[in-house]
């Protein structure tokens, strides 16, 4: 089966600094990567839709210039959360949907579990 | 707007019965329905997929129904085991969310020995 890693798994920072994670689909191409935030008990919440080589789409409400992607190949998206704070808190998942569309399958990373002192 | 209910409250069942959870939606025309499993802290696992033009889908253990005029899926666990003990989660896509794919709360299921 397809196969997405998250690293790190969890990272703990100080007020103010950025966070990077990486997202990468280990055995398939993924021309779309989605990045969701989790609170707890609750949905996962869509940010961005990420495609290769071109800007992300933005979910209303997310902050673009606080929220970085970049797609920079067909197995690899990030997400920089800029000068993080508190309320950045969050598990943060990111999926890849295949290029095999007939599917309409997400395949998620196991989350990156953030903490903003 | 699009919104998908799951029951909130958690569901108990005893070993080797079978699990029955529920899907509500409105305001969307889905073109598939999805259901995934996520384990605490984990991210979330594909189980299986249906379209609108199929009213059941099996695998496994697994059972899926699409009921696209009351708006309502139901996903069903036969024998359970406690390692099924998850929160599962429905999803739609497709139609009027085009390629997104709009999550529901989830349902935790716990399955007692």
């Amino acid at each position: 089966g397809a196969v997405v890693s998250q690293h790190p798994s969890r990272v703990i920072c100080k007020s103010g600094t950025s966070v990077k994670i990486e997202c990468r689909s280990l055995d398939f191409q993924a021309t779309t990567m989605f990045w969701y935030r989790q609170f707890p008990k609750q949905s996962l919440m869509l940010m961005a839709t990420s495609n290769e080589g071109s800007k992300a789409t933005y979910e209303q409400g997310v902050e673009k210039d606080k929220f970085l992607i970049n797609h920079a190949s067909l197995t690899l998206s990030t997400l920089t959360v800029t000068s993080a704070h508190p309320e950045d808190s969050s598990f943060y998942i990111c999926s890849a949907r295949t290029m095999d569309r007939v599917t309409d399958t997400q395949y998620f990373g196991p989350g990156t579990r953030l903490t903003v002192l | 707007s699009q919104k998908i209910e799951q029951n909130s409250e958690a569901l108990n069942i005893q070993e080797g019965k079978t699990a029955t959870l529920t899907c509500n939606y409105t305001n969307y025309s889905p073109a598939y329905l999805q259901w995934y499993r996520q384990d605490p802290g984990r991210g979330p696992v594909f189980l299986l997929l249906i379209r609108e033009n199929e009213k059941e889908k099996r695998k496994e253990r697994l059972k899926v129904t699409f009921d696209t005029t009351l708006k309502q899926s139901l996903f069903h666990i036969t024998a359970s085991q406690p390692a099924d003990s998850a929160t599962y989660l429905c999803a739609l896509g497709g139609h009027t969310g085009g390629f997104k794919t709009i999550f529901g709360a989830g349902t935790r299921l716990f399955v007692k020995a």
